[in-house]
């Protein structure tokens, strides 16, 4: 069936870091993915999102491109803030429902 | 627009007992989902409607859920005779027809005791 792997979290980073959370995926067909936000006491969000391959989806500064031959959607920014601190959560979308990774924890310290 | 909403927010309640949430989704959405969550991982998928359609149902939904949408408006998750295991947060979702993007309410939060 369809998976989501994220990578083991959490990840801890000082203001205007890089930052990478790696996403891959095991699916039949070409799905869509996703990356959404969890802020916290807060739903989830919509980050961004890529349809096919080699589509790069962006919001927010945050970016991530659709790799069908490493079947990968890893979610980077060039500098985060204190406010980026969240849960971040990495999913495709297969025949009408998403399949969602195990989040990763992002903290930014000042 | 509103987004979605779910009621109540948070529900504890007593091993045993029945306990229902609402959802209302986006007003022009025709899909509508229903996911749990548990602490540290991903929301899981449990049921969707397309109009008051239910067209899937995961092995996670026991005999002891039913969802309901009868009128393709708003939604209800029924858990009869609750169990600890049951400690959730549940999160609805919906979307329109063709388009994968789903968004999301802020769940309710399930305790049983």
């Amino acid at each position: 069936g369809d998976s989501v792997t994220q990578m083991e979290g959490p990840v801890t980073l000082s203001e205007e870091a890089f930052l990478t959370i790696n996403c891959t995926y095991t699916a039949t067909g070409y799905p869509s993915l996703f990356w959404y936000v969890q802020y916290p006491g807060e739903g989830l969000q919509l980050l961004l999102k890529a349809t096919k391959a080699d589509d790069k989806g962006s919001n927010k500064g945050f970016e991530a491109t659709y790799r069908k031959e490493t079947t990968s959607f890893h979610l980077e920014k060039g500098s985060v803030q204190v406010s980026d601190s969240a849960v971040y959560f990495c999913a495709l979308a297969s025949y009408g429902k998403l399949t969602f990774g195990q989040g990763t924890i992002l903290t930014v310290h000042p | 627009d509103t987004g979605v909403s779910q009621n109540p927010r948070h529900k504890i309640t007593k091993r045993g007992q029945n306990v229902t949430f609402r959802c209302d989704p986006i007003s022009e959405h025709n899909r509508l989902y229903w996911y749990r969550q548990t602490l540290g991982q991903g929301p899981e998928f449990l049921t969707y409607f397309q109009n008051e359609a239910q067209l899937e149902k995961s092995r996670l939904l026991s005999d002891r859920f039913s969802a309901e949408r009868p009128k393709g408006s708003f939604s209800t998750l029924e858990i009869q005779r609750t169990e600890q295991g049951d400690s959730a947060m549940y999160l609805c979702a919906s979307s329109l027809e063709g388009k994968d993007e789903q968004y999301f309410g802020p769940g309710t939060r399930l305790t049983v005791t």
